[in-house]
């Protein structure tokens, strides 16, 4: 099965500054790859999405890229701000699969 | 509208007794999921509802674990003889499965199990 790997690690940036998180997955017949934000006491909430016929997604201040031939996707977020502090899990899933792989998740601190 | 709903929000039991956990998904939606997560810990899948279909229980960790989803909507997940170590954080999402396989989840506030 799909395994994919995001080091548990906390993620410290000034205000204003960009937060880059980076996944990688094993399998590579999975093709699309959500990224997740968890603000403590609640559910995950989806915040961006890509699929593997484009290499890069972007969504005001969130972007997302995706590199197949490595199997590594990664998140940035730009002009970061105290609402960014959360916990951020990436996914991924195949085609017509609907069980997504989490990732540990990164917890990101946003420092005023 | 109406997200997806989990009850209780926090459950304290006893070592050996037993746990039902409730999620109600939003309205409509064919694709019901059961995820676990342990402190510091991502996503660990633990059953898939789709439809009528019969659920893929390949992520449940052991006979003591168990879902059902009545009517095609709200689904329980029960853990029998609880140990310790099923003290967790137990999340259920919910997805619309239409004729793109890529369906965003959407996911309840969870329900907090301390087994103590």
């Amino acid at each position: 099965g799909e395994n994919v790997e995001q080091h548990p690690s906390t993620l410290s940036v000034q205000e204003g500054d960009s937060a880059v998180i980076k996944c990688t997955y094993s399998d590579s017949a999975s093709n699309y790859f959500p990224w997740y934000k968890q603000e403590l006491g609640k559910g995950p909430q989806l915040i961006i999405d890509i699929r593997s016929n484009v290499g890069e997604k972007k969504d005001q201040r969130i972007a997302v890229t995706l590199n197949k031939t490595a199997k590594h996707f990664s998140l940035h977020i730009t002009e970061t701000q105290p609402e960014d502090s959360a916990v951020y899990f990436c996914a991924a899933s195949g085609y017509g699969n609907n069980r997504l792989a989490f990732g540990k998740g990164n917890q990101v601190v946003v420092i005023p | 509208g109406a997200g997806v709903s989990q009850s209780p929000s926090n459950k304290v039991t006893e070592k050996g007794k037993d746990v039902e956990l409730r999620c109600d998904p939003i309205s409509g939606h064919t694709a019901l999921y059961w995820y676990r997560q342990s402190l510091g810990q991502g996503l660990e899948f633990l059953i898939y509802f789709q439809g009528n279909s019969a659920p893929d229980k390949s992520g449940l960790p052991s006979d003591r674990f168990s879902a059902e989803r009545t009517g095609g909507s709200v689904s329980t997940l029960t853990i029998q003889r609880t140990q310790q170590e099923d003290s967790a954080v137990y999340l259920c999402a919910s997805s619309l499965v239409g004729e793109s396989s890529y369906n965003e989840q959407f996911f309840g506030p969870g329900t907090r199990l301390t087994v103590l």
